[in-house]
């Protein structure tokens, strides 16, 4: 079965700090990748997504993440971060072969201070 | 409409209580999941449809809990006799239904239930 691991459960950081959250999956075949964020207050949007080829995929709002098949790793990167990036980020797996539920991490919860 | 719509967004009823929650799917989008969220966790599988064709059940807890989406288009979860345990954000996600982009769920602002 599917597993997904977020290694951070909040983090706090200032403005203008530097943001990787960590997440690592379990599976044994080919998988979609996925962040989402969750503004307070706001549905579940999709940040950024990974199918295939450059490993490196950009997003909205600055965000990038970075796939390390050996590693089973999707870590979410920001140079520098905003008050406005305060939310709650998921880290979701699929089957390649889409059409599937997703499986998400417990998610982390990014607090910014000015 | 421009977006995965819920309703009601909140629920509040009594132990024992049948409950049933809506969800509109994005217009054209052929793959509609459901998904519990209990507080600080990250989104659990319940079912999924494609069109009116319900592919997967196994996530649903007991059999207090079924799902319909009779015409492919809307699409209802029902919990029956309502437990306090039932109390969640239950999010609705629909997809195009395929590989790549057509895989993308978009999510609902979700049904927030509390049992009491």
């Amino acid at each position: 079965a599917q597993s997904v691991s977020q290694h951070n459960h909040h983090v706090i950081l200032s403005e203008a700090a530097s943001l990787e959250l960590g997440c690592n999956y379990s599976y044994g075949g080919t998988v979609n990748l996925f962040w989402y964020v969750q503004y307070p207050g706001q549905h579940l949007q999709l940040l950024l997504k990974y199918f295939s080829g450059d490993p490196l995929v950009k997003g909205i709002k600055g965000f990038e993440a970075e796939f390390i098949k050996s590693k089973f790793s999707f870590n979410l990167r920001k140079p520098s971060v905003q008050w406005s990036d305060t939310a709650e980020y998921f880290c979701a797996v699929n089957e390649f072969t889409g059409n599937t539920p997703l499986v998400f991490g417990k998610g982390t919860r990014l607090s910014v201070i000015a | 409409g421009a977006g995965v719509s819920q309703s009601p967004r909140y629920k509040v009823a009594k132990r024992g209580q049948d409950v049933a929650l809506r969800c509109d799917p994005i217009s054209g989008h052929v793959s509609l999941f459901w998904y519990q969220q209990a507080l600080g966790q990250g989104p659990e599988f319940l079912t999924y449809f494609q069109n009116e064709a319900q592919l997967d059940k196994s996530g649903l807890p007991s059999d207090r809990f079924f799902a319909e989406r009779p015409e492919g288009s809307v699409s209802t979860l029902k919990i029956q006799r309502t437990q306090q345990e039932d109390s969640a954000v239950y999010l609705c996600a629909s997809s195009l239904g395929g590989t790549g982009i057509k895989n993308i769920q978009y999510f609902g602002a979700g049904t927030r239930l509390s049992v009491l």
